[in-house]
């Protein structure tokens, strides 16, 4: 039943390290983002997807690399991490403008703690 | 550069106290502005406001859009200690939907 679902909902990893974080809609939304949300609760977004395509890249390092197998799929890559990148990242899933309720509806978060 | 505003950015009332919460925006192609309870988790959605003057309730939180002077309210009446919680306010821009968020009110509700 879960809308908006992400793996794992924790993550603890050495400096250094590569490491991929999941996401999946089951709402048929076209358009996915991630969203990046610090020690201070500030969203931020880091991408969006529209039907498999890049629509938005935010300035983010480009250890960051956001795939998206299908539509109803976005993961996010990333490598070399650092101390910075410490934070909570929520995938969440929309209709584009124009086709209704655009509310978006967000996963359950991924906490990450560089180590 | 697109930014949303919100204030306070934190709020410390008592039960049974009526509260307004303020954003105001600026946006290029601004479509519509979503608000947004995130407690421990996730947030979740509360309103979505398209049109000005327009006031949306949902039992003792109400919304409201002026889109002349770019700003919207959450008002919550007799405020309850399950209130407490980070609100978010979030303008859609775009035609893909793309989010912006503001930094949050947290507001704590006291016994």
């Amino acid at each position: 039943d879960t809308a908006v679902s992400q793996t794992p909902k924790y993550l603890v990893t050495q400096m250094g390290n590569d490491k991929s974080i999941k996401c999946e809609q089951n709402l048929g939304h076209d358009t996915m983002y991630w969203y990046k949300q610090d020690s201070k609760k500030f969203l931020k977004i880091m991408f969006s997807y529209n039907n498999k395509e890049l629509i938005i890249n935010e300035t983010v390092p480009n250890r960051f690399s956001p795939k998206s197998p299908d539509k109803a799929h976005l993961n996010l890559h990333i490598n070399s991490l650092e101390l910075g990148d410490s934070a909570v990242y929520f995938c969440a899933s929309s209709r584009p403008i124009g086709t209704g309720n655009t509310e978006a509806f967000f996963g359950q978060g991924t906490r990450l703690t560089v180590v | 550069e697109d930014k949303v505003v919100q204030s306070p950015l934190s709020l410390v009332v008592h039960e049974g106290d009526t509260v307004t919460l303020n954003c105001s925006y600026e946006v290029t192609n601004f479509r519509s502005l979503l608000w947004y309870k995130q407690e421990k988790k996730a947030p979740t959605f509360l309103f979505m406001l398209t049109s000005s003057g327009i006031e949306k309730k949902s039992g003792r939180l109400s919304s409201i859009l002026d889109k002349k002077e770019l700003f919207s309210i959450l008002n919550i009446t007799a405020t309850q200690t399950g209130d407490s919680a980070v609100y978010l306010c979030a303008a859609v821009r775009g035609s893909q939907g793309n989010l912006i968020f503001g930094k949050g009110t947290k507001l704590s509700v006291k016994p």
